[in-house]
């Protein structure tokens, strides 16, 4: 089992709906998650970070941890086609030596 | 403004030949990463450093290299490239010094390497 699962879609949706990208993980030492975003053939940019168990939001974009679960979304509302792009979660093993581990990604099209 | 540069873009070499990818980093950032991304299997870490002379293994550092000589570059080398590692490459660097937290990592434009 992979430590961190991401389906890799692809995701197309109408502009103005609200999307809701997923990860599961497998280690519980994981402490830290984060949400990258990665324009077709950039590099990843830093979206959001959280710690712990909660919600976190920034503009159109919300972070959802439930550690219980092993689960992290991203939300995004209102979505806009400058929004299509491929969406990388993250993680890092506190207890280690901070290494970052990836999901695959979600390739997401918002159509206008 | 401060930023991370890869070069080249793009790279066409031949199975057995040595290369060299570029990373150089204007943030004075102490930890540098290395990363492939193929389909299928997403970012994977090649090598990292925590600072000047320090070197460490990711999870696929096989036929790879690293040295770190100063604090701006990370230079990769592929010792005898092989098929196996056409991908697109990206360099990484983060603040902090030693082991502290990774949250914040900069990524340069990408690298593809294809290997005929």
């Amino acid at each position: 089992q992979k430590e961190v699962e991401q389906d890799p879609g692809p995701l197309s949706v109408p502009e103005g709906a609200i999307v809701s990208l997923n990860c599961t993980y497998s280690n519980s030492a994981f402490q830290y998650f984060m949400w990258y975003r990665q324009y077709s053939r950039k590099g990843p940019e830093l979206l959001m970070y959280t710690y712990s168990s909660g919600n976190k939001e920034d503009g159109r974009f919300t972070a959802q941890v439930d550690k219980s679960s092993k689960y992290i979304s991203l939300f995004i509302r209102d979505s806009q086609p400058s929004d299509s792009a491929t969406y990388l979660c993250a993680m890092i093993n506190g207890g280690s030596n901070y290494k970052l581990t990836f999901g695959k990604g979600t390739l997401l099209t918002v159509n206008p | 403004d401060a930023e991370i540069t890869q070069s080249p873009r793009h790279k066409i070499t031949e199975t057995g030949r040595q290369v060299t990818l570029a990373c150089h980093q204007t943030w004075n950032h102490n930890n540098m990463f290395w990363y492939r991304q193929d389909l299928g299997h997403g970012l994977r870490l090649i090598h990292y450093s925590y600072g000047v002379q320090d070197t460490n293994k990711g999870e696929v550092s096989d036929g790879y290299s690293v040295s770190r000589s100063n604090t701006e570059d990370l230079p990769l080398t592929l010792e005898s490239a092989a098929s196996s590692q056409t991908s697109v490459y990206f360099c990484a660097s983060s603040p902090g010094t030693g082991h502290t937290l990774n949250t914040e990592a900069f990524f340069g434009q990408g690298t593809r390497l294809t290997v005929v």
